[in-house]
């Protein structure tokens, strides 16, 4: 079985560029994460989708950040302009299911970006 | 406010010996308490979890033991690899509630050597 595939795994930008990150889930898996990964951090969660809907974004900073996942498989994450602080590793992680209970979530290899 | 916390960053263990991982929680809601590992440049892998209804899980070498009247969580490695040299995350959900989000601590370092 295939894991979850994420591109491109390293990104050098500017501050004030934009930036965009692709994931492919686990075939079959209805749920979909964005986590950011701050050096020295655990992964903290930036959005939740359930198929094509979003479950929840409350960490996600919308001023810059927007994600879609317009047919409930594929995903992209994108954030425009980027900042110095937004540096970090992002993961995209799938499960089979969410919604009420816990379902074993599998992550992709992220994307590590750095602003310069 | 960090509602999982790993407070060790790192810990060396010699081959062969018992690795202790340890974490506190602070959201008495939580219910469901995972632990992640982590290569460099891979993303984490699921290593075991235990319900809030259990004080204790085993899956080969690796033990997990909650205390929920102290809010602490550890991972116990019997005997330790070389190869379970990794970074461990603990992460907690709120089972019955959330959508299964995971709260992650910021992480052990964990080196183990031959």
């Amino acid at each position: 079985e295939a894991g979850v595939a994420q591109s491109p795994r390293y990104k050098i930008i500017e501050k004030r560029q934009s930036v965009a990150f692709w994931c492919n889930p686990i075939s079959g898996h209805a749920t979909l994460y964005w986590y950011q990964q701050i050096l020295g951090q655990g992964p903290k969660l930036l959005i939740q989708f359930q198929n094509n809907g979003v479950v929840d974004d409350s960490q996600l900073p919308k001023d810059r950040f927007s994600a879609e996942r317009l047919k409930g498989v594929d995903s992209t994450l994108k954030i425009q302009p980027a900042k110095l602080e937004d540096s970090a590793v992002y993961l995209c992680a799938s499960s089979l299911d969410g919604g009420r209970g816990w379902n074993e979530q599998f992550f992709g290899p992220g994307t590590r970006l750095t602003v310069l | 406010d960090q509602q999982v916390k790993q407070n060790s960053p790192s810990l060396s263990v010699q081959e062969g010996r018992i690795s202790i991982l340890n974490c506190d929680y602070t959201n008495s809601m939580f219910d469901y308490f995972l632990w992640y590992k982590k290569y460099p440049a891979e993303g984490p892998t699921f290593l075991i979890s235990i319900s809030s209804i259990k004080d204790k899980n085993e899956d080969g070498r690796f033990t997990v033991f909650l205390n929920k009247s102290a809010k602490h969580l550890s991972l116990h490695i019997v005997p330790s690899q070389p190869g379970d040299s990794a970074v461990y995350f603990c992460a907690a959900s709120d089972y019955g509630g959330s959508q299964g989000n995971l709260i992650f601590g910021k992480g052990t370092k964990l080196s183990v050597k031959p």
